[in-house]
């Protein structure tokens, strides 16, 4: 059963700290998407990856927050440094998006990063 | 105003009633039109999609498109408890390729037996 994974499940730091979290897209997906859930504002787009290449990430503060894709079997999210108000829920979905069709993004579990 | 609205409940149903979820949307160019269903510390997963206006109907479930109202429905017939879930709404201009998804704010759905 293919399914997008993610690391650290749960995450508290303090202010000031960088956070790295983690994604493992399902096998033979070709893009890679970045959201942060909170109660306030929902489910957010940060980034977007496709066959690796970051094609949107309007979404993401870019002073303190970095996407990057290393390999295809790896995406990776930061923050540097964080602060409270990046509290919420990270999730990464991957898809496979083909010329033609609507596509599905399969969700990761989350990260749920808790900053003091 | 946001792109999309949705009412985020809660929303609290006795088992085997007809719930009925929405959302109203401002873009005309949404063509594409998605619930997810999201329990509780899980991430979301896709329950139906429908292209542009009419009805799809899936076990339990028919998703309603409206486009001259700009509104979409979610309809569950004979709920269970296993329905409990946060239910999103997203959607997309229609086209091959990358679209970003716009999401609901979702609305929390309980089923009490």
């Amino acid at each position: 059963d293919a399914r997008v994974t993610q690391t650290p499940r749960h995450k508290v730091t303090e202010m000031g700290q960088e956070v790295t979290m983690r994604c493992q897209p399902i096998l033979g997906h070709n893009t890679v998407f970045w959201y942060r859930q909170t109660m306030m504002q929902g489910l957010e787009l940060l980034a977007y990856f496709r066959n690796r290449a970051p094609l949107d990430d309007s979404g993401m503060p870019k002073d303190r927050f970095s996407a990057e894709m290393p390999d295809a079997t790896l995406a990776t999210l930061k923050i540097q440094p964080s602060e409270p108000r990046d509290s919420a829920v990270y999730f990464c979905a991957s898809g496979l998006i083909l010329r033609t069709d609507p596509y599905e993004q399969y969700f990761g579990p989350g990260t749920r990063l808790t900053v003091t | 105003q946001k792109e999309v609205e949705q009412d985020p409940g809660p929303l609290s149903v006795p088992e085997g009633a007809i719930v009925s979820l929405n959302c109203t949307y401002s873009n005309s160019a949404f063509q594409y039109f998605m619930w997810y269903r999201q329990y509780s510390r899980k991430g979301p997963e896709l329950l139906m999609y429908t292209y542009s206006s009419g009805n799809k109907e899936d076990g339990r479930f028919t998703a309603q498109v409206d486009k001259s109202s700009k509104y979409i429905s979610l309809f569950i017939r004979d709920s269970q408890p296993s329905d409990s879930a946060t239910y999103l709404c997203a959607m997309s201009p229609f086209s091959g390729g990358y679209n970003k998804l716009i999401f609901g704010a979702g609305t929390r759905l309980a089923v009490h037996p």
